[in-house]
């Protein structure tokens, strides 16, 4: 199974700041079409997980610019521009090249300052 | 708006059975697979089982296999998990989801519209 590790597993940001999550996998996640299947997911307080993120770096419908993913083969990197205060929760990558299983990383709680 | 809206769940004994239900609407049910995800107390998403759109391929996690059993209504627009002998590492929210997928023939799965959750307890 493949499996996803993020880091950091929590962080502070000030509002307007930028931020960084990290998604490392076991495996490269490039398929041989040249896509790489991996995305990014956020788990708001209280609430279900929504789509960010897919195939790497398409944004899901509705999802603000300020979010961007990136990254090929084993290392994948979320980025959020200036981090707003509802950006606040858990962000999970998954991976979607070898299923089943389908594998999630760990989460990293994004908090404000 | 499409949703997902998920009943059933409770509280359970060791070794009981539950039936989780989600109800799709405005979206082309059968066009989809449908995914089962868990979430125990405090802890991260675990995939549970997914089902493709024409109820032809059914995939589940080894924690599950040969105890829950993944079904679809295409006609009622229904989803549904049957958990039978559950352990009380079961304890989890239970969420239900949309693929942007038919099948999983091909990789590229990601889940655009979740229901609410259900909190499934397994206790003695």
């Amino acid at each position: 199974d493949i499996v996803l590790t993020q880091s950091p597993v929590s962080l502070a940001v000030t509002p307007g700041e930028p931020a960084s999550i990290s998604c490392r996998s076991s495996q490269s996640l490039v398929h041989s079409n040249g896509y790489n299947y991996l995305d990014w997911y956020v788990q708001k307080p209280g609430k279900s997980p929504q789509l960010l993120i897919y195939v790497a770096s398409n944004r899901a419908s509705g999802v603000p610019d300020r979010f961007s993913g990136s990254g090929s083969g084993t290392d994948f990197t979320l980025k959020i521009s200036r981090v707003e205060a509802e950006d606040v929760g858990v962000y999970y990558c998954m991976q979607a090249l070898q299923t089943p299983p389908l594998t999630f990383g760990g989460g990293t709680k994004v908090e404000i300052k | 708006e499409v949703q997902l809206l998920q009943s059933g769940g409770g509280l359970v004994q060791p070794g009981g059975s539950l039936r989780l239900s989600c109800a799709a609407s405005k979206f082309p049910f059968a066009s989809y697979a449908m995914t089962w995800v868990r979430q125990a107390p405090g802890k991260g998403l675990e995939w549970v089982s997914t089902l493709s759109g024409g109820a032809e391929s059914a995939y589940y996690a080894d924690s599950v296999k040969g105890r829950f059993t993944i079904s679809r209504d295409n006609f009622k627009n229904m989803l549904y998990l049957q958990m039978n002998s559950l352990r009380v590492e079961d304890t989890a929210v239970y969420f239900c989801a949309k693929d942007i997928l038919n099948n999983w023939d091909d990789p590229g799965a990601a889940f655009d519209i979740w229901g609410q959750g259900t909190l499934v307890t397994v206790s003695s």
